[in-house]
């Protein structure tokens, strides 16, 4: 059972279309970070969400953190062919350690 | 700018092979992570490590050992290679928990491991 349920999975559009993802949990945490990652390399942190019903905004990114900080979503605005990559939630689920969502694959086309 | 490396991109080895990995970061981290990623299951914790010689066993420490002689290096060892052990590594280092910003991870780029 995945802690941090991602949806969708997959996700393949064209450029200039709008898309949303999803990270779920049963669970309550104290703040919820998303990573994107490109082919070969690393994941790098785009943001961190902190407040119930915070909205933080990265240029044609919008973050989401739920009232209740068991789930967020990342709201992608005309995308481009540079948003391609993995993007991951994740979260601390105890003192040292954290969660990772099973990411979401997303593909612009141009 | 932060900077986490890891000694290899690519790795094949066979069963049975002693494997080490290698992590150094120059961002005076306490802690650092080992994760693997395998396709539709995420990252996964492998070892953590709080301080030099200190370590906590993550999710999946099965067939793994870590050791942190230094604090800038993290060293994951596979004692005995098995096929079901390919996969990618990611590196990771963050400041100690409590900290502003302790809970970013930076990343190193990975190492994409194939046990033949």
């Amino acid at each position: 059972t995945q802690l941090l349920e991602q949806s969708p999975q997959f996700l393949s559009i064209q450029e200039g279309e709008n898309l949303t993802v999803y990270c779920n949990s049963s669970s309550v945490f104290s703040s919820l970070q998303w990573y994107r990652q490109e082919p070969g390399e690393g994941p790098v942190l785009l943001v961190t969400v902190v407040t119930g019903g915070e909205v933080k905004k990265l240029k044609r990114l919008t973050f989401q953190f739920g009232d209740a900080r068991k789930d967020s979503s990342l709201h992608i605005t005309a995308a481009q062919p540079g948003d391609t990559g993995l993007y991951l939630c994740a979260a601390r689920y105890n003192f040292n350690k954290f969660y990772f969502g099973s990411g979401t694959k997303l593909n612009v086309k141009p | 700018d932060v900077k986490v490396t890891q000694s290899s991109r690519y790795l094949v080895k066979r069963t049975g092979e002693k494997v080490f990995l290698e992590c150094v970061q120059d961002m005076d981290h306490e802690n650092m992570f080992w994760y693997r990623q395998d396709p539709g299951l995420g990252l996964r914790l492998i070892y953590f490590s709080y301080d030099v010689k200190m370590k906590e066993k993550g999710d999946i420490p099965e067939g793994y050992s870590v050791s942190r002689e230094k604090k800038e290096r993290f060293s994951l060892i596979l004692e005995s290679a098995s096929t079901n052990q390919t996969s990618m590594y990611l590196c990771a280092s963050s400041l100690p928990t409590g900290a502003a910003r302790a809970d970013t991870q930076y990343f190193g780029p990975g190492t994409r491991l194939t046990v033949l």
